[in-house]
């Protein structure tokens, strides 16, 4: 079965970073898109950032550029989206997903997420 | 960016049809997709593209699209429909995708 499971999310101040990560297991991960998308509590979920199924192709949301930077690695199957410069509007449930391409709307997978609060 | 819209509420009586919409420029020319999401479960896709229904979703789920809404239908509802139901579709600004806000579907 296709497995996505996050980990990292927690209570940070702002400023500060963490270190989130998504274990896959159970696909060729190798030729997957993955995804992290973020959604606050009565907000739609938002697009966060995406690497390319080789792992050499980052893409971002503005909200985030310059501070998030994702990595993907084909051999552990991990995604890790590293949070710098932490703000309280970062806070919100941040799931991993799996697409064939970037260009999609269709996420096929998806994990249970991983919450983070950004608060002093 | 585009923006996609949907009622914030809906019921349905156990068995009975139910149809969700989701309003937005991206339909005019693209096939998104639909997501059940319970609480404390991850996200599950129960539609994509003009006729794809995942493996292990029921035949009720069905969705089509016209102009710049498409639309979920649950046809005979069942107690385990109930859930949050919402939307996704390709973006015209620099974000690949955008999801509406989802529809709670409570089955009475």
């Amino acid at each position: 079965d296709v497995q996505l499971v996050e980990s990292g999310g927690a209570l940070v101040q702002p400023g500060g970073s963490l270190r989130l990560s998504c274990a896959a297991s159970g696909f060729d991960f190798n030729t997957y898109t993955l995804h992290w998308v973020r959604q606050v509590p009565g907000k739609e979920m938002e697009f966060v950032s995406a690497i390319n199924s080789g792992g050499t192709i980052p893409y971002y949301a503005d909200s985030v550029r310059g501070r998030f930077t994702i990595s993907k690695d084909n051999a552990r199957h991990t995604v890790v989206l590293q949070m710098n410069g932490l703000r309280h509007e970062d806070t919100g449930m941040y799931y991993c997903a799996r697409s064939y391409v970037v260009t999609t709307a269709i996420l096929d997978y998806w994990g249970r997420g991983t919450q983070v609060a950004v608060s002093s | 960016s585009s923006e996609l819209t949907q009622d914030p509420d809906v019921s349905v009586a156990l068995g009975q049809t139910v149809r969700i919409t989701c309003q937005g420029d991206g339909f005019r020319n693209y096939y998104g997709g639909w997501f059940q999401q319970k609480p404390g479960q991850a996200p599950l896709l129960v539609f994509s593209g003009r006729d794809t229904r995942p493996s292990g979703i029921p035949d009720r789920f069905s969705a089509s699209s016209s102009g710049d809404t498409a639309t979920l239908t649950i046809t005979g509802a069942q107690a385990e429909d109930e859930a949050v139901y919402f939307c996704s579709s390709r973006n015209t600004g620099n974000h690949p995708y955008v999801f509406g806000r989802g529809t709670k579907v409570t089955v009475l």
